[in-house]
C-alpha cells in the first residue's frame, strides 16, 4: 500500500520558535510538494521540488523553507513561527511524469501557533 | 491563481448519480484535468483524470467536453461515504504536476 507519512498529526508551538514538519513516502517519487489549507481558500501550494536538493516556490513561500537531502524525505521548515501559519499542512507526492501522474497525500499536520 | 471553476456546493440523494460540474475555459491541449476529493480531517484522494476522451473507473466517470472547456464527475451511485469537497484541477504541461487546487465543491449526500 502506498504512503505518504507526516511525521504528527497535530502540532501546537509558539511564536518565534522554528518548526520542522517532516514528511516521508516510500514510493520512489521524484516529485514532492507542501501545502497549507485554510477555510475559505483551499490548498496552496508553498514549495515543491523535483529532485534531492531541488526545490521551488509554490504561491506561497514566504516565512517558510524546504529540505530534501533524501529523495523520499521532504521537511517543511517555520524559520520563526507566527500566529498567522496556523493551518493544517499537507505532504504530496508523485512519480515524475508530464500531467499524467497522480498525486498521493499524506494525512495532515494540524499546527497551531500560540 | 486555480484555474477551474466549481460551484461551493450540491447535494445529493444516497444511492442516485452525483454529477459535479468544473469549467476550465482557459486549459491548454496537452493539459490534464484531474479529480480529486477529500473526506473531513484526511488529506486529498485522487479521483480520475483524463485528456481529452471520457474516462472510467472503479470509483468514478469523467466527462470531458470536446472542446475541453468544461468536464463533470459522475459518482454513478452515491453513497454517504461520498460526502466530501471534490477539486477539479488542471495540471500544468510543464514537468512536476504541480496541482493548485481551488476550494472545489463540497458534495453532501443526503440519506
Amino acid at each position: 500500500d502506498v504512503k505518504v507519512t507526516q511525521s504528527s498529526r497535530y502540532l501546537v508551538k509558539r511564536t518565534g520558535e522554528k518548526v520542522f514538519l517532516e514528511c516521508v513516502q516510500d514510493m520512489d517519487h521524484e516529485n514532492m510538494f507542501w501545502y497549507r489549507q485554510d477555510p475559505g481558500l483551499g490548498l496552496r501550494l508553498i514549495y515543491f521540488s523535483y529532485d534531492v536538493k531541488m526545490k521551488e516556490k509554490g504561491d506561497i513561500p514566504e516565512g517558510y523553507s524546504v529540505s530534501r537531502e533524501k529523495k523520499e524525505r521532504f521537511s517543511l521548515i517555520l524559520e520563526s513561527a507566527s500566529t498567522n501559519q496556523t493551518s493544517m499542512y499537507l505532504c504530496a507526492s508523485s512519480s515524475e511524469g508530464i500531467g499524467d501522474t497522480e498525486a498521493f497525500f499524506g494525512q495532515g499536520t494540524r499546527l497551531t501557533v500560540v | 491563481d486555480a484555474k477551474t471553476t466549481q460551484p461551493p456546493s450540491m447535494d445529493c440523494a444516497e444511492g442516485r448519480a452525483a454529477n459535479l460540474p468544473c469549467n476550465h475555459s482557459t486549459i491548454s491541449g496537452n493539459e490534464y484535468v484531474y479529480w480529486y476529493r477529500q473526506i473531513h480531517s484526511q488529506g486529498p484522494q485522487y479521483i480520475i483524470h483524463g485528456l481529452k476522451n471520457n474516462e472510467t473507473n472503479e470509483m468514478a466517470s469523467l466527462i470531458i467536453t470536446e472542446d475541453r472547456k468544461s468536464s463533470t464527475l459522475i459518482l454513478p451511485h452515491a453513497t454517504l461515504r461520498d460526502t466530501a469537497v471534490y477539486y477539479c484541477i488542471v495540471s500544468p504541461a510543464n514537468t512536476g504536476n504541480q496541482f493548485y487546487f481551488g476550494t472545489g465543491t463540497s458534495l453532501t449526500v443526503i440519506p
